[in-house]
């Protein structure tokens, strides 16, 4: 159980293009989800926190115009990067917690989409 | 501030045991993770720990000391496919997950 799921995998679009990444929590309800960013050989940086029907919560230095976040329903949230630049190039995961049955406030990683800007 | 404190990076032998420490300070404490990540590959789930003392789970054990700010994992019989980065995190008084920097394990034959 507690399975999440994101896609694409891998992504390669052009400069000024925008991105979609989804995130799905497969066998479980999301109420809160949570979009990191990591570049090579660094840790996991926490962008926003989304919960279900609600605003997301951006993390300092995040710009909210730029990755728009969307959690709609307690199964998906959408991370969309909006005029991708070549610095925005990264591995961006998505985690869930909620309704899985495991330990309260453990984080269910997906696994992760790595994007490349041309 | 609010930090986790772990290596940067350590090299074990295969078969061999090898500790790996976690000491923080955050604004309150609800607990601490371990997970692992291969390169390339999202993190995946460890251990919990919230009261103070030692969790076995296999090969894999975790140990924490609220009132020291410290904990560690410890890994036995080490094989080659746990060469992976492993992950400190902190659960604040906020319920908001403190990462760490992560260690990097080599093992080598």
């Amino acid at each position: 159980g507690a399975v999440v799921s994101q896609h694409p995998s891998r992504v390669i679009c052009k400069s000024g293009t925008s991105v979609k990444i989804e995130c799905r929590s497969l066998d479980f309800q999301a109420t809160t989800m949570f979009w990191y960013r990591q570049f090579p050989k660094q840790s996991l940086m926490l962008m926003a926190t989304s919960n279900e029907g609600s605003k997301a919560t951006y993390e300092q230095g995040v710009e909210k115009d730029k990755f728009l976040i969307n959690h709609a329903s307690l199964t998906l949230s959408t991370l969309t990067v909006t005029s991708a630049h070549p610095e925005d190039s990264s591995f961006y995961i998505c985690s869930a917690t909620g309704t899985s049955g495991g330990f309260s406030y453990e984080q269910y990683f997906g696994p992760g989409t790595r994007l490349t800007v041309t | 501030g609010q930090n986790i404190d772990q290596p940067t990076e350590m090299t074990a032998t295969e078969g061999a045991i090898v500790q790996i420490n976690c000491t923080y300070q955050t604004s309150g404490f609800n607990g601490l993770f371990w997970y692992q990540q291969h390169a390339g590959e999202a993190p995946t789930f460890l251990s919990y720990n919230v009261l103070d003392g030692l969790e076995e789970k296999g090969r894999f054990s975790s140990f924490l000391s609220r009132s020291k700010g410290y904990s560690y994992l410890l890994l036995k019989e080490l094989q080659m496919k746990d060469s992976a980065s492993y992950l400190c995190a902190v659960l604040n008084s906020n319920y908001q997950l403190i990462w760490g920097a992560g260690t990097k394990l080599i093992i080598k034959p």
